[in-house]
């Protein structure tokens, strides 16, 4: 069964350095997204994405993070300047269109730390 | 804005008991509701859902019913074994149109012991 794929499952990283994390959504997939869960929190949506724009945005996603689509199967999320607050584990997922019978699909995740 | 409320966990049952998970929400319009379920070490799976009121989603012998007059999606089981435990999340989508964002809940996680 096809499945979204995320790199790398883990991620260390001191305050202030730049990150990029890696989705491999489902291949024939339109739509894009990106969610995280602080420890205890609630999973909170960042942003999605859809014909290479960003559809809607959170509060949460300022301008140290972009996402980018750099070819046919990658789907990535840049924090430019981390903060101790970045601290979460980070979900990708896409669904294949807009029907109300559309369902997302997840990745793994990817646990990042910042210290 | 749109919010979810889940059932507080961790939740420690006996293989074979019944299990209730509660999730409440508040949302304007209509919108479809989700359970997802995360397994260790994996990402959300899609476990069932309901697009409208009084329908039932069921998969795995799990359940859930979209009471709009309660505003609830209770996740129900008749009989828990090992392998369910997992941290399981609630969700909406404010409309029918498939790509909107989820609004999840703060997980509940369900330990069955043998």
């Amino acid at each position: 069964e096809p499945e979204v794929t995320q790199t790398p499952s883990h991620q260390v990283t001191q305050m202030g350095q730049e990150v990029i994390l890696r989705c491999v959504p489902i291949s024939n997939h339109l739509y894009f997204y990106w969610y995280r869960q602080i420890l205890g929190q609630k999973v909170e949506f960042l942003v999605s994405f859809y014909n290479n724009e960003i559809s809607e945005k959170s509060e949460i996603f300022d301008d140290q993070f972009s996402v980018e689509r750099p070819d046919g199967s990658n789907f990535t999320l840049k924090i430019r300047s981390t903060k101790l607050e970045d601290s979460a584990m980070y979900f990708c997922a896409s669904s294949s269109g807009q029907g109300a019978w559309e369902t997302q699909y997840f990745g793994p995740g990817t646990r990042l730390l910042v210290l | 804005g749109d919010s979810v409320t889940q059932m507080e966990g961790p939740v420690t049952l006996s293989e074979e008991a019944f299990l209730t998970i509660n999730c409440t929400y508040t949302a304007t319009g209509y919108p479809s509701l989700f359970w997802y379920v995360q397994y260790p070490g994996e990402g959300l799976q899609l476990l069932l859902k309901a697009t409208k009121a009084d329908d039932k989603g069921s998969n795995k012998g799990f359940e859930a019913t979209y009471r709009k007059e309660t505003t609830s999606f209770h996740l129900e089981k008749g009989s828990v074994q090992v392998s369910d435990s997992a941290v399981y999340f609630c969700a909406l989508r404010p409309s029918n149109f498939g790509n909107e964002k989820l609004t999840f809940g703060t997980g509940t996680r369900l330990t069955i012991i043998p």
